[in-house]
């Protein structure tokens, strides 16, 4: 079974300034996929990046990368120059093979002005 | 916008009665998602439909029941409705696989249904 762990129920950042929130997951499967999902006040689910597992590369889009550690089975996202309108809920989530996502239980993130 | 729709965006119901769901996927995708999320807790996956089939199931209750139809379109069936069950209920689909980029596994999220049960 997948299991996603995010350890920090909640962060807080000074804008412009970085942020990591971590996630640990557990799979058995040697081709998966992991994600990160930013879900603001109004709920919606967006997803913010992906990474394949086979690939070492760490995946980056724009303000946002990761750092992905298959051995130690660790997926952190790094937000960088933080803004305003990045406070939310952030949940990293497991995928192989097309099948059901595990989410972990998500990081609230604060953003100070 | 993701391309996923759910309808309706919110419905207040009584317990012990019956409520149906509605998600339209993104054009081309044929798998639909179905998850749960409670109040301040992540998502939990009910059900998934690929092109009209069942693929897999998660913790859905018996009293929970979902289809995919022709066209694609899925509805989450909700019956005998307890206090409980009160969530957003979220859709997602995602397109065919071919070729087993990340891609292809991503789910795009539509913005949900906002269930009260009183």
């Amino acid at each position: 079974a997948q299991t996603v762990t995010q350890s920090q129920p909640e962060m807080s950042v000074q804008e412009a300034e970085t942020v990591t929130l971590s996630c640990t997951y557990d799979t058995s499967e040697s081709d998966y996929y992991l994600f990160w999902y930013k879900q603001p006040p109004s709920r919606q689910m967006i997803l913010v990046i992906r990474q394949e597992a086979y690939k070492q590369q760490n995946a980056t889009e724009n303000r946002f990368s990761v750092n992905f550690q298959k051995a130690a089975k660790s997926f952190s996202l790094k937000i960088s120059d933080s803004q305003l309108g990045d406070a939310a809920m952030y949940f990293c989530a497991s995928q192989y093979n097309n099948n059901d996502m595990r989410f972990g239980a998500g990081t609230r993130l604060t953003v100070k002005p | 916008d993701s391309g996923v729709t759910q309808t309706p965006k919110h419905l207040i119901t009584a317990t012990g009665q019956r409520v149906t769901l509605r998600c339209s996927p993104r054009s081309g995708d044929l798998s639909v998602y179905w998850y749960q999320q409670s109040l301040d807790q992540g998502l939990q996956f009910l059900i998934q439909y690929y092109n009209g089939e069942e693929r897999a199931k998660g913790n859905i209750l018996e009293r929970f029941s979902a289809q995919q139809f022709p066209d694609l379109h899925s509805e989450l069936n909700l019956s005998s409705l307890e206090l409980g069950d009160s969530a957003l209920y979220f859709c997602a689909s995602s397109p065919p696989r071919f070729s087993g980029r990340a891609s292809e596994s991503t789910q795009y999220f539509g913005p949900g249904t906002r269930l009260t049960v009183l």
